[in-house]
């Protein structure tokens, strides 16, 4: 069985500042993991995804997350945040290969609201 | 223009009348899935399918039924639905590994 944890429900942060949004995850077997970001009202759109290879993942919208197998973590960063960033964000994980691949399982959301 | 198109967008209903929520993609995507969302517990899948007539439970299957007949079509099935079956269901597909893109959303009620 695989399960996300995100550690924090919500990160108030001021326009400019950099931001990071922690993401903890188990597995017994490899992970493909994923970013997405819900503006409100809106579905789910993707923000970056790592499958394999550099284990820094660049994204759209000046995201960047980085995979630490180590510590099965694979938090998502941005330098400076702008007031259009507020939203909800998600990291989800699915097992690589084998026939369960499309079995995702997401984390409790992260709501980012940047102040002025 | 790709899109994942869901229908009805709202709905209420009272327990154990029968619905279907219908999913369409236009992008030949092999994979599809259904989600629910409810607050603090983030997106819970429900059932997926990685091709015609191939499907799997995820993480919630209970109560719910899909098919998959055709390609573009994914409809998600409450043969008898309850009030903890209020939430905001998302229908996805993608090509294997390719970005997921995600329907509008549906808001259910269950009285």
């Amino acid at each position: 069985a695989q399960s996300v944890t995100q550690l924090d429900s919500q990160v108030p942060v001021f326009e400019e500042a950099p931001v990071e949004l922690r993401c903890n995850y188990s597995s017994s077997v490899s992970v493909y993991l994923f970013w997405y970001v819900q503006y409100p009202n809106q579905g789910l759109q993707l923000l970056l995804k790592y499958l394999s290879g550099s284990t820094l993942v660049k994204g759209i919208n000046g995201f960047e997350a980085e995979f630490n197998k180590s510590q099965t973590s694979f938090h998502l960063r941005k330098p400076s945040v702008h007031i259009s960033d507020t939203a909800e964000y998600f990291c989800a994980v699915s097992q690589a290969g084998g026939t369960s691949y499309g079995k995702l399982t997401f984390g409790q959301g992260t709501i980012l609201t940047v102040h002025p | 223009e790709a899109q994942v198109t869901q229908n009805p967008r709202y709905l209420i209903t009272v327990t154990g009348k029968k619905l279907t929520v219908t999913c369409s993609q236009n992008m030949n995507h092999e994979y599809m899935s259904w989600y629910r969302q409810d607050p603090g517990l983030g997106l819970r899948q429900i059932y997926y399918s990685m091709n015609v007539e191939v499907t799997d439970k995820g993480d919630v299957p209970e109560g719910y039924k899909v098919s998959r007949k055709e390609k573009r079509n994914f409809p998600l099935i409450l043969e008898s639905p309850s009030p903890n079956q209020t939430s905001l269901y998302f229908c996805a597909s993608s090509s294997q590994w390719g970005t997921q893109y995600f329907g509008p959303g549906t808001r259910l009620l269950v009285l």
